[in-house]
């Protein structure tokens, strides 16, 4: 089974300051890791995904997430956010098993602030 | 670009009554699944549907849901006698053979009064 934990619930932040979305997950099979980012009244976009290789990777919107194996960890970056980044994230991950069901977190909705 | 399309975007419908939520979706995918999101809460898996059938239901799904692909096109999820606590955001998602990724369409907002 897999489970999805994002720490922040909240993150208010200033426009044009760095922020960081946190997410863990548990899982007894590998996994795929997504961000999904869901805008008011509006469906899931997805952000970026890891499958495998480098680590770091890059996703729409200036948005970049790092994979850590060791600590099972999936946080989501971006150096300068926009008053338009105001919307709820979303980690996800799905077995690398077949299929796609997907493992949601309970989201993290991120404010900025002019 | 071709995406996944519900219909409709909001419906409202009394308890009890039988409701059904409709989704196109993307045209060579295989894999069809339905996920709801109470206000405020995560999403959540209700059923995955390959070759057909349903390939894994989650706890939520139960005897008063079922899914169903009427035609080549289309994948809708009917919930027989609908209840207060379905009220919720319903998600369809479709993904190809090979892909890791599923494609989420925009929601349907089931209002239960």
């Amino acid at each position: 089974a897999q489970s999805v934990t994002q720490l922040d619930s909240q993150v208010p932040v200033f426009e044009e300051a760095p922020v960081e979305l946190r997410c863990n997950y548990s899982s007894s099979v590998s996994v795929y890791l997504f961000w999904y980012v869901q805008y008011p009244n509006q469906g899931l976009q997805l952000l970026l995904k890891y499958l495998s290789g480098s680590t770091l990777v890059k996703g729409i919107n200036g948005f970049e997430a790092e994979f850590n194996k060791s600590q099972t960890s999936f946080h989501l970056r971006k150096p300068s956010v926009h008053i338009s980044d105001t919307a709820e994230y979303f980690c996800a991950v799905s077995p690398n098993t077949g299929g796609f069901k997907t493992i949601f977190g309970a989201g993290t909705r991120l404010f900025v602030k002019a | 670009e071709p995406e996944v399309t519900q219909t409709p975007s909001h419906q409202v419908t009394q308890m009890g009554q039988e409701v059904i939520l409709r989704c196109v979706p993307i045209s060579n995918h295989l894999y069809f699944y339905w996920y709801r999101q109470i206000l405020g809460q995560k999403v959540e898996f209700l059923v995955s549907f390959y070759n057909n059938e349903i390939s894994e239901k989650s706890e939520i799904f139960d005897d008063q849901f079922s899914v169903e692909r009427p035609d080549g096109s289309n994948f809708t999820l009917k919930i027989r006698s609908t209840k207060l606590e379905d009220s919720a955001m319903y998600f369809c998602a479709s993904g190809r053979q090979g892909a890791v990724e599923a494609f989420f369409g925009q929601g349907t907002r089931l209002t239960v009064v």
